[in-house]
């Protein structure tokens, strides 16, 4: 079946722009999760939703990042001002709901900050 | 609180030979643990995962890992490494209630000819 898909692939922006992320989980997956890989931070957990429970932000590094869940299903995570220093790969995750621990990882999208 | 410890950011293994990629881990409580391998440019796809079954685990593509909890390791092995397994491996643990995934820095395995 179809796995997690993320859009766009690749993204270049300016410094001070904004920037939207997509990620489309798997279907049926209840749980979505959005990490950030970079060179210098390695893989880190960003934000985690969870059917219509409130969502576990406790992982953005600013108020610059938010992330919307719509309908339960398709992901948005926004960059506000996006900055050099946020240019990394940003992978999304989702799994289902009779096996929560275990996360299917979409291909990511590489954001490059100039 | 958990966390994920991998013991050499690289490795380097002649094919055919034994590859043994090492990971300890700690966690406040009973973990999930997993291995992910990453290619090239691409995201992670799931080797194994250990969730409380059996201690020795087996996955994909050849790969094992055996759960240690005297040890608090959780090591990778293949008894024979092939060209297709060079790339990045990440050990992974959640113990938390909303399993959000604690990452190792990552090996990199390089296999020669």
């Amino acid at each position: 079946g179809a796995g997690v898909s993320q859009s766009p692939s690749n993204k270049v922006t300016e410094k001070g722009k904004d920037v939207e992320l997509r990620c489309d989980p798997i279907s049926g997956h209840t749980a979505l999760y959005w990490y950030r890989q970079s060179l210098g931070q390695g893989l880190e957990f960003l934000i985690y939703f969870q059917g219509n429970s409130a969502p576990d932000k406790s992982g953005l590094p600013s108020d610059r990042f938010s992330a919307e869940r719509t309908g339960g299903s398709v992901s948005t995570l926004t960059i506000q001002r996006t900055q050099q220093e946020d240019s990394a790969v940003y992978l999304c995750a989702s799994s289902d709901p009779w096996g929560q621990e275990t996360q299917y990882f979409g291909p990511g999208t590489r954001l490059l900050v100039l | 609180a958990q966390s994920v410890t991998q013991l050499g950011s690289h490795v380097s293994v002649s094919e055919g030979a034994l590859v043994l990629l090492r990971c300890n881990y700690s966690s406040s409580v009973p973990p999930y643990l997993f291995w992910y391998v990453q290619y090239p440019n691409q995201g992670l796809q799931l080797l194994l995962k250990y969730t409380s079954a059996a201690t020795l685990v087996k996955g994909i593509n050849g790969f094992e890992a055996e759960f240690k909890k005297s040890e608090t390791s959780f090591h990778l092995t293949k008894p024979s490494a092939h060209m297709s397994d060079a790339a990045e491996y990440f050990c992974a643990v959640n113990g938390g209630s909303n399993y959000k995934l604690t990452f190792g820095k990552g090996t990199l395995l390089t296999v020669n000819p």
